[in-house]
């Protein structure tokens, strides 16, 4: 069993939907939460931050980590084309073992105008 | 600018040659990391570094070696390169602390491995 799973997509809505992209993941050790958005042939880029469990908001976009069910989610609000990309998800935080990245494979968007 | 940046951007060598791929950051982070990204494998771990002088193996350093004698700087070095390693490389950083658990990616070093 993979430590973070994440659907790959693709996941294609029209321009102003509210998009949820999910990961699960299953080391409850796991304290820092992150959301990447990756442009084609681009480095991730950082999007979202959180600790531990919550809600965190940064304009149209929405981050929860549920811990007791190991589950965190990616709220897109009126989503643009310009949002298509691949979003990555990946936790930290293991006791002992800080530097330790985990990432989900990554959910393809497409929005459409 | 601030930032980390790579080089080169994209890379054609042979089976057999050695290649180095350079990593550069401007925020004085302690912590440098190198992933290899892959269709149906993500992001998998080659190295790490903690600081200058100090570097250890990720999830996949076969064939890979590393050397980081400035804060700054986390060069990647394929010893002898093979089509296995055919793949797009990304360093990154984080500063340290348990504050600082985010990790900032360069733009990535397309390699072809003919």
């Amino acid at each position: 069993q993979k430590e973070v799973e994440q659907d790959p997509g693709p996941l294609s809505v029209p321009e102003g939907a509210i998009v949820s992209l999910n990961c699960t993941y299953s080391n409850s050790a796991f304290q820092y939460f992150m959301w990447y958005r990756q442009y084609s042939r681009k480095g991730p880029e950082l999007l979202m931050y959180t600790y531990s469990s919550g809600n965190k908001e940064d304009g149209r976009f929405t981050a929860q980590v549920d811990k007791s069910s190991k589950y965190i989610s990616l709220f897109i609000r009126d989503s643009q084309p310009s949002d298509s990309a691949t979003y990555l998800c990946a936790m930290s935080g293991e006791r002992d073992n800080f530097n330790k990245f985990y990432f989900g494979s990554g959910t393809k968007l497409n929005v459409k105008p | 600018d601030a930032g980390i940046t790579q080089s080169p951007r994209y890379k054609i060598t042979e089976t057999g040659r050695q290649v180095t791929l350079m990593c550069h950051q401007t925020w004085s982070h302690s912590y440098m990391f190198w992933y290899r990204q892959d269709l149906g494998h993500g992001l998998r771990l080659i190295y790490y570094s903690a600081a200058a002088d100090i570097t250890d193996k990720g999830e996949v350093p076969d064939g890979y070696v590393v050397s980081r004698s400035k804060t700054e700087n986390f060069p990647l070095t394929l010893e002898s390169a093979t089509r296995s390693q055919t793949s797009v490389y990304f360093c990154a950083s984080k500063g340290q602390g348990a504050a600082n658990e985010k990790l900032f990616f360069g733009s990535g070093t397309q390699l072809s491995v003919l």
